[in-house]
């Protein structure tokens, strides 16, 4: 089947403006999971899903960071007023169910780039 | 909190050899899941090989094995006959067992280069 979607692929934007980065995860898995990977960087998470609800919101790296998810399914991750800092690959992961057991499959990312 | 080092920055092999690539991490848990992922320049990360902590036995994937040494806690990736295809950046990766433990914790990468 098909695997966990993003949009878009590419994205350069100027300095203080608003993005939003889209996620459709794999059809049937109820989490979703969102990282960053900075140039040279690992991947540092963000914040995941259950469902639509986000238990854990302490991965955003400040409160220009946002993110929701609407009927089980696709997630939206909102940067505002973006920085030069925030330019970066932002990926999306899905999984079966919120637990540990179950793999995250990882879609390509977006790329951001903040002039 | 864990941790996840992988102290190979940059790796090279020539086509049809082996390589091996090391990971360690840091953890008071006995109970987690180590993750080794390929990223192409594609960017999509996929997942090559996964191991669970309580057992004992390696994991293998076709040309792909680990060496998992818990009480060092030191996860090594072996790549058996490289190919082409196996140019990639190479993340080690390490989640709790359990519910409220959601997240993956990466180390930095080791970019593997194959020589034709």
């Amino acid at each position: 089947g098909a695997g966990v979607s993003q949009s878009p692929s590419n994205k350069v934007t100027e300095k203080g403006k608003d993005v939003e980065l889209r996620c459709d995860p794999i059809s049937g898995h109820t989490a979703l999971y969102w990282y960053r990977q900075s140039l040279g960087q690992g991947l540092e998470f963000l914040i995941y899903f259950q469902g639509n609800s986000a238990p854990d919101k302490s991965g955003l790296p400040s409160d220009r960071f946002s993110a929701e998810r609407t009927g089980g399914s696709v997630s939206t991750l909102t940067i505002q007023r973006t920085q030069q800092e925030d330019s970066a690959v932002y990926l999306c992961a899905s999984s079966l169910a919120y637990q540990s057991t179950d793999t995250q499959y990882f879609g390509p990312g977006t790329r951001l780039t903040v002039l | 909190a864990q941790t996840v080092t992988q102290s190979q920055p940059e790796m090279s092999v020539q086509e049809a050899e082996t390589v091996t690539l090391s990971c360690t991490y840091d953890t008071s848990e006995s109970d987690y899941y180590l993750f080794w992922y390929k990223q192409p320049p594609s960017r999509q990360m996929i997942l090559v090989i996964r191991q669970e902590a309580y057992k004992q036995q390696n994991a293998t994937e076709n040309r792909f094995s680990v060496n998992f040494q818990k009480a060092a806690k030191s996860f090594s990736l072996k790549i058996s006959d490289s190919q082409l295809g196996d140019a990639a950046m190479y993340f080690c990766a390490y989640i709790s067992d359990g519910f409220g433990n959601e997240k993956l914790t990466f180390g930095t990468g080791t970019r593997l280069t194959i020589i034709p």
